[in-house]
């Protein structure tokens, strides 16, 4: 089945840097997702592209969708305590919109 | 407008025994989801109801699972009898009826069950 790498498995950085992780899958997907888990909480939507090539940002992120649409890169930029979490890649599969999701960014910040 | 809810936050119990999660999805919701993470790997993807049918159970791991969704409200699913693999947290989504390139999926907080 579909499966999609998530890298780095962890980083952990000053506050005020910028972040970059990234997903690669070996088949196609028509929709990349990035979600953020608090801790305790369930996943969060941040950002949805839809289209190859699609640059989309939603305030200090800034997320990407692959040319040959088997990658998508997610930037956070200025980074702050808050962003502290688990950051997940996903792509619905098939039509009945389940997710496939990358095994997580763990993202910890030091103030 | 109240999120996903999941019953109970955590649960430890022993091998070989019983445990039913319970989700609560958003009102209107007409698709339910389950997922599972386990130990710091891919949230995986279990099954998935459109009201009360089962859409997709291919992620079900064995007939030790047993989703129901009576009503097309609240969904269950119970673990009988429990291994020690089935420790994880199970997460419940649930997203409206089918329109437009995506329906976000809006997760609950998940359950922690933990099997010794």
């Amino acid at each position: 089945g579909q499966q999609l790498n998530q890298s780095p498995q962890s980083m952990f950085i000053q506050e005020g840097e910028d972040v970059s992780m990234n997903c690669t899958s070996s088949s196609i997907f028509n929709t990349w997702l990035w979600y953020k888990q608090d801790p305790g909480e369930g996943p969060v939507l941040l950002i949805a592209l839809y289209k190859a090539g699609e640059l989309t940002s939603n305030g200090r992120l800034t997320a990407q969708f692959g040319i040959t649409r088997k990658d998508s890169f997610l930037n956070i930029s200025a980074s702050i305590p808050s962003d502290v979490g688990i950051y997940f890649c996903a792509g619905p599969q098939g039509n009945t919109g389940k997710l496939i999701f990358g095994q997580g960014t763990t993202l910890q910040v030091k103030p | 407008e109240a999120g996903v809810t999941q019953f109970p936050s955590h649960s430890v119990i022993e091998k070989g025994q019983t445990v039913t999660l319970r989700c609560d999805p958003i009102s209107g919701h007409d698709n339910l989801y389950w997922y599972r993470r386990v130990m710091g790997k891919e949230i995986k993807f279990l099954l998935h109801f459109v009201k009360e049918s089962k859409q997709d159970e291919s992620g079900m791991p064995n007939n030790r699972f047993l989703a129901e969704r009576t009503g097309g409200t609240y969904s269950t699913l119970k673990v009988q009898p429990a291994e020690l693999e089935d420790s994880g947290v199970y997460f419940c989504a649930s997203s409206p009826p089918s329109g437009g390139p995506y329906n976000e999926q809006f997760f609950g907080p998940g359950t922690r069950l933990t099997v010794l």
